[in-house]
């Protein structure tokens, strides 16, 4: 299995901060990588596919980079309601894994 | 809007089978995969498998031979079924579906999870 390594696990920063979260994968794969929102009881929610595709209806603040095994997600300028767990997931190899997890608090 | 609406038995006794159903309102069931994914209790997610509208199945090697995703096209529904469940199996059940016609790998709709709990 392809292993997702974030960093970091925890992040706090204030609003209008702007936010950066790693992910690293054991194996090269181009681009096939999404990131994901979480907030508490919710299922997750699409924010970036195929490493730096905007998902529609997403706000622009959020935007992916990267290639092959390092990947990034960037908020521009973190607003209140962006305090949740991010995860990124790749799409490459079956089984598809997850990262395990980045959680951001607001100050 | 594509809606994804789960059910199934929420709490189960070790070596019981789980068994989960999701159903899709609207938007189109066929051209797509669909999959279940799981959350244990203050932990990352797992993909357990998926289905497309042919009936063609993909598993995660690591629940394989306890697993069977199946679908029912007339119904626009896909059901997971967990044989021998023990208290690892204890986790939030999502199901998803992937956000390309054909397959990309990426879930743009969700349901809104089901807490399975295993417990004697």
């Amino acid at each position: 299995d392809i292993q997702m390594t974030q960093s970091p696990s925890s992040v706090s920063a204030s609003v209008g901060d702007r936010v950066t979260i790693t992910c690293r994968a054991s194996q090269s794969f181009a681009s096939w990588l999404a990131w994901y929102q979480q907030k508490p009881g919710k299922a997750p929610k699409l924010l970036i596919y195929a490493a730096s595709s905007l998902q529609s209806g997403v706000p622009s603040r959020f935007s992916g980079s990267g290639s092959g095994t390092d990947f990034s997600l960037t908020i521009s300028s973190l607003q209140p309601e962006d305090s949740a767990t991010y995860f990124c997931q790749q799409a490459h190899t079956f089984p598809y894994t997850f990262g395990q997890g980045t959680k951001l608090e607001i100050k | 809007q594509v809606q994804l609406q789960q059910w199934g038995a929420g709490l189960l006794k070790p070596s019981e089978t789980l068994s989960l159903t999701c159903a899709v309102y609207g938007g189109s069931f066929s051209g797509y995969y669909w999959s279940w994914i799981r959350q244990p209790p203050g932990k990352g997610l797992e993909w357990i498998g998926e289905i497309n509208d042919s009936g063609s199945t993909t598993y995660n090697p690591s629940l394989k031979s306890r697993v069977t995703i199946s679908g029912d096209t007339s119904k626009h529904q896909f059901s997971l079924r967990l044989n021998s469940v023990t208290a690892a199996d204890t986790a939030v059940y999502y199901c998803a579906r992937d956000s390309s016609s054909p397959q990309a790998g990426y879930f743009d709709y969700w349901g809104q999870g089901t807490l399975v709990a295993v417990s004697s």
